[in-house]
């Protein structure tokens, strides 16, 4: 069975430090990596894409893929409380056929 | 403008009933999803409606069935509702179903079904 995971927390950091959440994926067909913030109560919205193997930076966010190692992570530098979510990563196979959520990561960031 | 929305936002019925949701986006996109996120805030993947080619998650009671009017609409009708049908469900949308930044999701406000 295809698996997305990821440490459910909550990972708690201080503000202004760096946030790392990381996912692992099992089927190394994946071809697409996303990461979505939810807040309580709210609709997931996306932060990143990435599909190549490497860093690729937004702003505040780096997502970092590696396909060999089935691993997909997301920084969040200068964190602020605003930050404080359920980070989801999200894998899409097989031309949209398996799109999996994992479980999601609850980050708290404190002031 | 609200790119995907979703009616009813809260529904409270009761078990054995039938109720719909209702899903559109206005963004011209040509895939639609419909997910469950339940108690424990896993979400999950119950359709992809692309070009008229219906994706079901195998998992998926036939309970459930979606029916798009036209490419904007994607609802979801509930049959025999029963109490694990409780959850919050999620229609999205994106471009493509595979296409690099084409795949991107947009999610709708969500749906809070209680079945009492």
């Amino acid at each position: 069975q295809k698996e997305v995971e990821q440490n459910s927390g909550p990972l708690s950091v201080p503000e202004g430090a760096i946030a790392s959440l990381n996912c692992t994926y099992s089927d190394r067909g994946s071809q697409s990596f996303f990461w979505y913030r939810q807040y309580s109560g709210k609709s997931p919205e996306l932060i990143m894409s990435i599909y190549s193997n490497g860093d690729k930076e937004d702003g505040r966010f780096t997502a970092q893929l590696n396909k060999a190692s089935q691993y997909v992570s997301l920084l969040i530098r200068d964190s602020q409380p605003s930050d404080s979510a359920t980070y989801l990563c999200a894998v899409n196979e097989n031309y949209g056929q398996n799109f999996v959520f994992g479980p999601g990561t609850r980050l708290s960031v404190l002031p | 403008d609200t790119a995907v929305s979703q009616t009813p936002k809260y529904l409270v019925t009761q078990m054995g009933n039938d109720k719909s949701i209702k899903c559109e986006q206005n963004l011209g996109h040509d895939t639609m999803y419909w997910y469950k996120q339940d108690s424990k805030k896993f979400l999950k993947i119950m359709f992809s409606y692309n070009n008229k080619e219906l994706i079901i998650n195998e998992t998926v009671p036939n309970r459930f069935s979606p029916k798009s009017p036209d490419k904007a609409h994607l609802n979801l009708h509930i049959n025999s509702l029963e109490l694990g049908d409780s959850a919050v469900y999620f229609c999205a949308s994106s471009a493509e179903i595979a296409g690099g930044d084409l795949e991107t999701q947009y999610f709708g406000p969500g749906t809070r079904l209680l079945v009492l």
